[in-house]
């Protein structure tokens, strides 16, 4: 079984500063992993996803990178914004598209 | 392309009670989702329909709990009886391949309360 696991659980951090939320899981026969945000009491809004075979993805201030052969991904948020309060929650795809998410990291950004 | 779209958003019930809720997925997804959501936690799959064809009801309690998918549209999920521990956030997906890859888009969810 699919176990995803998402670290730290909560992240707080003044404006401006880099920073990297991890992602890691315990079978590395994935298709792909995609990062999402969820705002409270909202759903989730797909950030970036990458491919088995992709190393990693940009967009925007955003960069996720992915190791599978480790069972890793990292979500790097460069120059943090009060905006990018929210938690943020890594899934891996496995077969029929079948999808396991992690815990969450929730973030706050201190203006 | 409007999005997944959810109700109702809230539900406050007594246990034992039963309670429905909604989803009408994006126009063409062939694959529809419900995740159970409980507070603090990630997404957990219920169940996942292809069409309206179940692919995966593995960590659904049908002892309680049930779905359908009618003509390969809306979806309906349905709890009867409701328990406390079934307060959470209940999330319906959708999904397409895009770029040569699969992605889920989630609607807003419906957050239940059991007292």
């Amino acid at each position: 079984k699919q176990e995803v696991t998402q670290i730290p659980a909560a992240l707080s951090v003044p404006e401006g500063e880099n920073l990297v939320l991890n992602c890691s899981f315990t079978d590395s026969a994935i298709y792909n992993l995609q990062w999402f945000r969820q705002d409270p009491g909202k759903g989730l809004t797909s950030l970036l996803l990458i491919q088995s075979s992709q190393r990693e993805q940009t967009s925007g201030r955003l960069n996720a990178s992915l190791d599978k052969s480790s069972g890793r991904s990292t979500l790097y948020i460069a120059a943090s914004q009060p905006g990018d309060s929210a938690t943020y929650l890594c899934a891996v795809r496995r077969t029929g598209n079948q999808f396991y998410f992690g815990t969450g990291t929730s973030l706050t950004v201190i203006p | 392309e409007a999005g997944v779209a959810q109700s109702p958003r809230y539900k406050i019930i007594e246990k034992r009670q039963s309670v429905a809720f909604w989803c009408n997925p994006i126009s063409g997804h062939a694959t529809l989702y419900w995740y159970q959501q409980i507070l603090g936690q990630g997404p957990k799959l219920l169940i996942q329909f292809q069409n309206n064809g179940v692919v995966d009801d593995s960590q659904l309690p049908k002892d309680r709990f049930s779905a359908e998918r009618l003509k390969g549209v809306d979806s309906t999920l349905k709890i009867q009886p409701a328990k406390l521990e079934d307060s959470a956030v209940y999330l319906c997906a959708s999904g397409r391949i895009r770029d040569s890859s699969y992605e889920q888009y989630f609607g807003p969810g419906t957050r239940l309360t059991v007292t």
